[in-house]
């Protein structure tokens, strides 16, 4: 089955820095990678996707990156602010077999702004 | 309107009780799904509903019962459940399970304590 790999699972960076986050997978049938945010206490919230047709999106400050061929895809924020501080998970599912559409979820990040 | 919607917000049980947590979307989405998360750790399926009908059990105990009323609706009933199944239940919904239509929407949360 598949598997996701993430780092850092803590980043602290000052305000206005860039913050990246880098995750890998196993199952090269997996075609769907979202990102969410989770600040304390709340829940899960979608803050951008990338399917595999697709090399980078972006969203603002925002954007995903994702390299097929080595399996992995990455998160960056640009100008970081106090409030992006939070938990960050990646996550992978495929279109195929018994599992499809389930996300599989890295362990998540912990990111620290610093004002 | 993104909203997937979850009561109680919070729930203390006793090992010996019954009791029930419910979701509701009206998004219009056909799939449903039942997680549990863990303090710092991401969320980790437990159940999946495609079109009203159980699609995956991820080996959960039968200490937990899923229901699909309808599509809108998803109710997790608990009975005789143990200190260790405290955590937070988070039901999410998207528009399906494949066919390209991933976006999993997450509701608040149920903080369960088991005591």
């Amino acid at each position: 089955g598949e598997n996701v790999e993430q780092h850092p699972s803590t980043l602290s960076v000052q305000e206005g820095d860039s913050a990246v986050i880098k995750c890998t997978y196993s199952d090269s049938a997996s075609n769907y990678f979202p990102w969410y945010k989770q600040e304390l206490g709340k829940r899960p919230q979608l803050i951008i996707d990338i399917r595999s047709n697709v090399g980078e999106k972006k969203d603002q400050r925002i954007a995903v990156t994702l390299n097929k061929t080595a399996k992995h895809f990455s998160l960056h924020i640009t100008e970081t602010q106090p409030e992006d501080s939070a938990v960050y998970f990646c996550a992978a599912s495929s279109n195929y077999g018994g599992s499809q559409g389930n996300l599989i979820f890295g362990k998540g990040t912990k990111l620290s702004v610093k004002p | 309107d993104t909203e997937v919607t979850q009561t109680p917000k919070h729930l203390v049980m006793g090992m010996t009780n019954k009791k029930s947590l419910k979701c509701e979307q009206h998004m219009g989405h056909r799939a449903m799904y039942w997680y549990k998360q863990k303090a710092k750790k991401p969320p980790e399926l437990m159940f999946v509903y495609s079109y009203e009908k159980l699609s995956i059990n991820e080996s959960v105990p039968s200490r937990f019962s899923p229901e699909c009323p309808n599509s809108s609706l998803l109710n997790l009933h608990l009975h005789a459940l143990q200190p260790e199944d405290s955590a937070l239940y988070l039901c999410a919904s998207s528009q399906d399970k494949g066919g390209g239509s991933y976006e999993q929407y997450f509701g608040p949360g149920t903080r369960l304590t088991v005591t």
